[in-house]
């Protein structure tokens, strides 16, 4: 079946770049996300890129795709200690309902 | 901003009680979905549900699982005779399509089996 893999921590200093990195297996895999969870709070979906995309840009967040590796990263600038949650990389086939998840990658932000 | 929420935000049962998770999805969504997520693993699917029936479920959606539409508004997760296993914090989803590029998800029912 479908699985994707990231790192489970992360720390940076404030103001330096946060990159997490995620890994996948399905290759049918249409559309890719990346969801934030703080702590006690629900999903919250950062950005999405589709699978013909390698590179989607929104403000702080860059996402970069390499469909031959099946390699996904959030790129995060100017990390902030408010950015410190839970992000989680996931894949869905079409159906953002229906989507796979990562184990979460911990990012720590220190000041 | 609309969202979907979910109640209640923790619930503790006893091992062999049923419980009912409750969910508002977004008004104008019409697909819906629950997954669950075991402290420090991952988030997984467990079922799918359009024009009142299921219509994906995954292999934890066994037999003791139930959903429903009991009204306009509400989408619930029955989990019949709970076990310990079962604690986790269950997220409700809507989404307006099938095919869609964004789910919302709720804030999550942690629930405890004791």
């Amino acid at each position: 079946g479908e699985d994707v893999e990231q790192s489970l921590f992360l720390s940076v200093r404030e103001g330096d770049s946060s990159v997490i990195n995620c890994t996948y297996t399905d290759s049918s895999s249409t559309y890719l996300y990346w969801y934030k969870q703080e702590p006690g709070a629900g999903l919250q979906l950062l950005t999405y890129i589709f699978s013909n995309m390698d590179m989607k840009q929104d403000q702080r967040l860059t996402v970069l795709l390499n469909k031959k590796d099946k390699h996904l990263s959030l790129r995060i600038a100017d990390t902030q200690t408010g950015d410190s949650a839970i992000y989680f990389c996931a894949e869905s086939f079409l159906n953002a309902g229906k989507s796979t998840f990562g184990d979460g990658t911990t990012l720590t932000v220190k000041p | 901003e609309p969202e979907v929420t979910q109640t209640p935000s923790h619930q503790v049962t006893q091992m062999g009680q049923e419980v009912i998770l409750r969910c508002v999805p977004i008004s104008n969504h019409l697909y819906f979905y629950w997954y669950r997520q075991i402290l420090g693993q991952k988030v997984e699917f467990l079922v799918s549900f359009y024009n009142n029936e299921i219509s994906e479920k995954s292999e934890i959606f066994d037999d003791q699982f139930s959903v429903e539409r009991p009204d306009g508004s509400n989408f619930t997760l029955k989990i019949r005779s709970t076990k310990l296993e079962d604690s986790a914090m269950y997220f409700c989803a809507s989404s307006e399509t099938g095919m869609n590029t964004e789910a919302f998800f709720g804030q999550g029912t942690r629930l405890t089996v004791v």
